[in-house]
């Protein structure tokens, strides 16, 4: 098993540029989760897909950040336009559907750690 | 607005000590309160969990103590091993139209010296 894929694993760019993470979930698991991660303010959810739609996009900061799910193997997470204030380390993470607890648990990529200058 | 309150933020335990990290919760309809474990470059992975019909967990040397009274959790690291060093982030879950919605403490990073 493979785990949670996410790509690029860091990203550098220059303050007004489009950025796109991508996120491959665990096989079988229907559930995918995007958060960012700041020394400030710890691990925040920004939007949770279920069967590849979007529940719950509350914690999407604002209008520049996007994201997609265009099938069960692969999501994204945009920003345009990228500001220094969107530096963080953004994590994917997907849960199956288990029973009961089991379907409780989020794996969580490696990360993308994004750095805007 | 922070659900969930964690401390210490950064805590150095000597080899073979116990770490305590404490968290602290405010809406009781929350209904699972899983730990995770985040070493450096990676993504957090689940430690431990546990619902709060239940006072205590333990799995090894890590256990969970409960206080639904008092609205707190803690997780207690017996042994304290190097390899333990990492960040550790306390976490309360809520059925949230079918998904569990998880919100995360700040973290703590555990240091843990020979």
């Amino acid at each position: 098993d493979a785990g949670v894929i996410q790509s690029p694993r860091h990203e550098v760019t220059e303050m007004g540029q489009e950025v796109t993470l991508r996120c491959k979930p665990i096989s079988g698991h229907n559930s995918l989760f995007w958060y960012r991660q700041t020394m400030m303010r710890g691990l925040e959810l920004l939007i949770y897909f279920n069967n590849n739609v979007p529940i719950d996009d509350s914690g999407m900061p604002e209008d520049r950040f996007s994201a997609k799910m265009p099938n069960a193997s692969f999501s994204t997470l945009k920003i345009q336009p990228s500001e220094p204030r969107d530096s963080a380390v953004y994590f994917c993470a997907s849960s199956g559907q288990g029973k009961g607890l089991l379907s409780y648990e989020q794996y969580f990529g490696p990360g993308t750690r994004l750095t805007v200058t | 607005q922070q659900q969930v309150k964690q401390s210490p933020q950064s805590l150095i335990v000597q080899k073979g000590g116990i770490s305590i990290i404490n968290c602290a919760y405010e809406n009781t309809a929350f209904d699972y309160f899983p730990w995770y474990q985040q070493f450096p470059g990676k993504g957090p992975a689940l430690l431990i969990a546990i619902r709060p019909d239940v006072s205590e967990k333990k799995e090894g040397r890590f256990t969970i103590s409960f206080n639904k009274s008092a609205k707190q959790f803690s997780l207690h690291i017996m042994d304290s091993q190097p390899g333990d060093s990492a960040t550790y982030f306390c976490a309360a879950s809520i059925d949230s139209g079918g998904y569990q919605k998880v919100t995360f403490g700040i973290g703590t990073k555990l240091q843990v010296i020979p």
